[in-house]
């Protein structure tokens, strides 16, 4: 059972273009939502991370929204730059108690 | 400061043998982490670990054994490796699960079973 459903697999965009990945969840009982970025042969580290209290949570260029009632919450990656081209995972946690559940993650390529 | 490790980073082994990853972290870490990553799969759990000589099940288990006597070492050992355990292997750690829950990731170990 994939409780974290993670989409698009790939994306490509144009350089200084929006990026968006997103992700829907089932368990209501998460109330953690990081992101992950993750280099090519490198290990994955933080980007960015919301808790349900909040709709939206932006850090520079990265944005993530948040809709408790439809279970979703996206990342949208402003003036999308080469150097983000990456693979991105979402995650979900209940704090305190599970591990973290990864979306199976979406490969981005920014194009110039 | 070397934060977390792992070794080897590329290891090729056959069937049948048995393999041990090493992770090592230097933050003091209550929390470590097993992880493989496969094309499609993203990451999956394999186990984790609250403490020393705590251990728990992740997601994708079977196959695998775990100990951790020390903080701040966690092996992974593949008891009879076999071909559908050749993947990629993270180890991660964080320093409390109730606090901020961020993962800090080794830079992986690249296993091929043969």
């Amino acid at each position: 059972q994939q409780q974290v459903k993670q989409s698009p697999q790939s994306l490509i965009v144009q350089k200084g273009g929006i990026s968006i990945i997103n992700c829907a969840y089932e368990n209501t009982a998460f109330d953690y939502f990081p992101w992950y970025q993750q280099f090519p042969g490198k290990g994955p580290a933080l980007l960015i991370a919301i808790r349900p209290d909040v709709s939206e949570k932006k850090e520079g260029r990265f944005t993530i929204s948040f809709n408790k009632s439809a279970k979703q919450f996206s990342l949208h990656i402003m003036d999308s730059q080469p150097g983000d081209s990456a693979t991105y995972f979402c995650a979900a946690s209940i704090k305190g108690n599970t591990p973290l559940v990864f979306g199976k993650g979406t490969r981005l390529s920014v194009i110039a | 400061d070397a934060g977390i490790t792992q070794s080897p980073r590329y290891k090729i082994t056959e069937t049948g043998r048995q393999v041990t990853l090493m992770c090592h972290q230097t933050w003091s870490h209550s929390y470590m982490f097993w992880y493989r990553q496969d094309l499609g799969h993203g990451l999956r759990l394999i186990y984790y670990s609250a403490a020393a000589d705590i251990t728990d099940k992740g997601e994708v288990p079977d196959g695998y054994v775990v100990s951790r006597s020390k903080t701040e070492n966690f092996p992974l050992t593949l008891e009879s490796a076999t071909r559908s355990q050749t993947s990629v292997y993270f180890c991660a750690s964080s320093k409390d699960r109730g606090a901020t829950d961020t993962q800090y990731f080794g830079p992986g170990t690249r296993l091929t079973v043969l």
